[in-house]
């Protein structure tokens, strides 16, 4: 157990809806970073967030966005699902003394239908 | 541009030692890492190596030319719970970014 944790687990929607993946990173950890993986493309970075502040962005859509709260918890929306959205979306923390080493959360697999 | 090669597959066989190779090209570097994925699982953080050289921890190694763009895994005494997915991956300074390779899937025989 990394001590990362992401809701929900499983997540099965319609194309054309709209989702929000949850991720509380470790007790501590200042930074949390979100990963999409699907078969054919391996793992993507998408966005790191910093003590609630946009540190680097990857390859993330314009329909994709996130945020960091002030309790250090993130969100990521994913909006107008695409069949091509289905993946393992990851999230990972890491503190601010070690930041190169991260740490995963479970994953949330989304279907798109 | 990016890009991060390594192979897609490997087989060994367990208690040998197996080493899978990573070469990459970017605009800038902090650093690299190496992750190992079970099926289904998270990845799970291995090793980081800024500096030139090899990195030892237990059965895994991690060695580093930044020179030449290249890294390897070393896995000794392979055990079957080995069989995994080994990414590489590179933190881009200049992108203010990580990369990561494909992976290779490492399968382990008796």
């Amino acid at each position: 157990d990394s001590g990362v944790t992401q809701t929900p687990k499983h997540l099965i929607t319609a194309t054309g809806q709209r989702v929000t993946l949850r991720c509380s990173p470790r007790s501590g950890d200042l930074s949390v970073y979100w990963y999409q993986q699907s078969l054919d493309q391996g793992l993507q970075f998408l966005i790191q967030y910093y003590n609630g502040e946009e540190r680097a962005k990857g390859n993330i859509l314009e329909r994709f966005s996130a945020q960091q709260f002030p309790d250090l918890h993130s969100e990521l929306n994913l909006s107008s699902l695409e069949l091509g959205d289905s993946a393992l979306y990851f999230c990972a923390s890491s503190d601010a003394s070690t930041e190169e080493t991260q740490y995963f959360g479970p994953g949330t697999r989304l279907l798109v239908l | 541009g990016q890009n991060i090669d390594q192979p897609t597959e490997m087989t060994a066989t367990e208690g040998a030692i197996v080493q899978i190779n990573c070469t990459y090209q970017t605009s800038g570097f902090n650093g690299l890492f190496w992750y190992q994925q079970h099926a289904g699982e998270a990845p799970t953080f291995l090793s980081y190596n800024v500096l030139d050289g090899l990195e030892e921890k237990g059965r895994f190694s991690s060695f580093l030319s930044r020179s030449k763009g290249y890294s390897y895994l070393l896995l000794k005494e392979l055990q079957m719970k080995d069989s995994a997915s080994y990414l590489c991956a590179v933190e881009d300074s200049s992108a203010s970014k990580i990369i990561f390779g494909s992976g290779t899937r490492l399968s382990i025989r008796p």
